[in-house]
């Protein structure tokens, strides 16, 4: 069964302290990874796509990273306006529908 | 920047009622979702639409749901006879196609509450 699962469920850190957020993912025929960015009371805000193992994209203080099992959000030198639920998706081969996962609650305090 | 607007935001019904949940998705995509958030857990897939008919379902997604376009910009999910189970938040979603470098996006959901 297609699964999409994210590590750690919350994580504080201070202003400044980098660190990576874990999404591992079983998914048949993968053809895309995706990372959103939800703030409390609104929809995902598209960060990132995936495609294949090796593959990074950054965007300011945001990396993530793809192998063949796990993707990866390095979150370097965060500010406290990063603070979200990053949340992980999966879109596998014959499909329309993005798996997710439950989502890290990222807390950055000043 | 283009977005996916819903509305309402929030929505109270009786049990047993209709509810009926709009969505205008992004005026040149051409696939649109829906995907329901139940408090505390995992956003899930409910229904995939193109070309004016249903793509793809989940289990959920039974007979107690439909969906709709009923003109050129609006995207719609009826739920017919609401169960308590029903209370969630819903995001619609639109995308330009299906593949992995053309994402989906989101709007700010309708939070249904059924009483």
């Amino acid at each position: 069964e297609d699964q999409v699962t994210q590590s750690p469920e919350a994580l504080r850190l201070q202003e400044g302290e980098s660190s990576s957020l874990n999404c591992s993912y079983t998914v048949s025929g993968l053809r895309g990874l995706f990372w959103y960015r939800q703030d409390p009371g609104k929809g995902p805000e598209f960060l990132f796509t995936l495609y294949s193992a090796g593959e990074e994209k950054e965007k300011e203080r945001l990396k993530a990273t793809l192998t063949k099992k796990e993707s990866f959000l390095h979150i370097t030198a965060p500010k406290p306006e990063d603070s979200a639920t990053y949340l992980c998706a999966g879109l596998t081969a014959g499909t329309y529908k993005y798996i997710f996962g439950t989502g890290t609650r990222l807390k950055v305090l000043a | 920047e283009p977005e996916v607007t819903q509305t309402p935001s929030h929505q109270v019904t009786q049990m047993g009622q209709e509810v009926i949940l709009r969505c205008v998705p992004i005026s040149n995509h051409l696939y649109f979702y829906w995907y329901r958030q139940i408090l505390g857990q995992k956003v899930e897939f409910l229904v995939s639409f193109y070309n004016n008919e249903i793509s793809e379902k989940s289990e959920i997604f039974d007979d107690q749901f439909s969906v709709e376009r009923p003109d050129g910009s609006n995207f719609t999910l009826k739920i017919r006879s609401t169960k308590l189970e029903d209370s969630a938040m819903y995001f619609c979603a639109s995308s330009e196609g299906v593949q992995g470098n053309q994402p989906q996006h989101f709007g700010d959901g309708t939070r249904l509450s059924i009483l």
